[in-house]
């Protein structure tokens, strides 16, 4: 079965720092791997997907993801971050069809 | 285009009590999930429908939980005699179908189940 591990639960960065989130996967077939993100009671909201097209994917609200085979990673990173950033973030891969999800990361953005 | 609906968003109940939650995915998605999050933690399968046909279930999925997706359209989560450890997130997401393009799941908001 496929899977991912996201490394830290909890990361804190002040505002217009650096976002780095950590995902790595473990998969036998090439994956699809997928970022979301999750506010205070609300649903999940894609942030990117990566379907093998291109290696450095980017997604909304400034973020971008980077695939790398030979580390089997798929970190996320935001160059500057805001306030409106603090959130859980879920890394993911699809495992024909549903969705296998890591334990998420907490992110708080210090002002 | 409205999203994924999900009612109630809350439902506290005691223990033993059978509880239903409904979904209404967006409209033409023929692919309805269900997964469950516990606090700190990712969300996990339960189920998925391809159209009214249940195609898959997780062996989370207790015989005291069913699924249907009546038509094709909206789906029912039910949960007999509930028990503490059923108090979690229960989340549904749609997508269109098969293959990577059209399998974006989008999802709900979510119900919230406190099991007192």
């Amino acid at each position: 079965a496929q899977s991912v591990t996201q490394l830290g639960s909890h990361v804190s960065v002040s505002e217009g720092a650096l976002v780095l989130l950590r995902c790595n996967y473990s998969s036998s077939v090439p994956p699809y791997l997928f970022w979301y993100v999750q506010y205070p009671n609300q649903g999940l909201q894609l942030l990117l997907k990566y379907t093998s097209a291109a290696t450095l994917v980017k997604g909304i609200n400034g973020f971008e993801a980077e695939f790398k085979k030979s580390e089997t990673s798929f970190h996320l990173t935001k160059p500057s971050a805001h306030m409106s950033d603090a959130a859980e973030y879920f890394c993911a891969v699809s495992d024909r069809g549903k969705l296998s999800f890591g334990a998420g990361t907490t992110v708080t953005v210090r002002a | 285009d409205t999203g994924v609906s999900q009612n109630p968003r809350h439902k506290i109940t005691k223990r033993g009590q059978n509880v239903t939650f409904r979904c209404d995915p967006i409209s033409e998605h023929n692919r309805l999930y269900w997964y469950r999050q516990t606090l700190g933690q990712g969300p996990e399968f339960l189920t998925y429908f391809q159209n009214e046909a249940q195609l898959e279930k997780s062996r989370l999925l207790s015989d005291r939980f069913s699924a249907e997706r009546p038509k094709g359209s909206f789906s029912t989560l039910e949960i007999q005699r509930t028990e503490q450890g059923d108090s979690a997130m229960y989340l549904c997401a749609s997508s269109q179908g098969q293959g990577i393009a059209k399998n974006i799941q989008y999802f709900g908001a979510g119900t919230r189940l406190s099991v007192l």
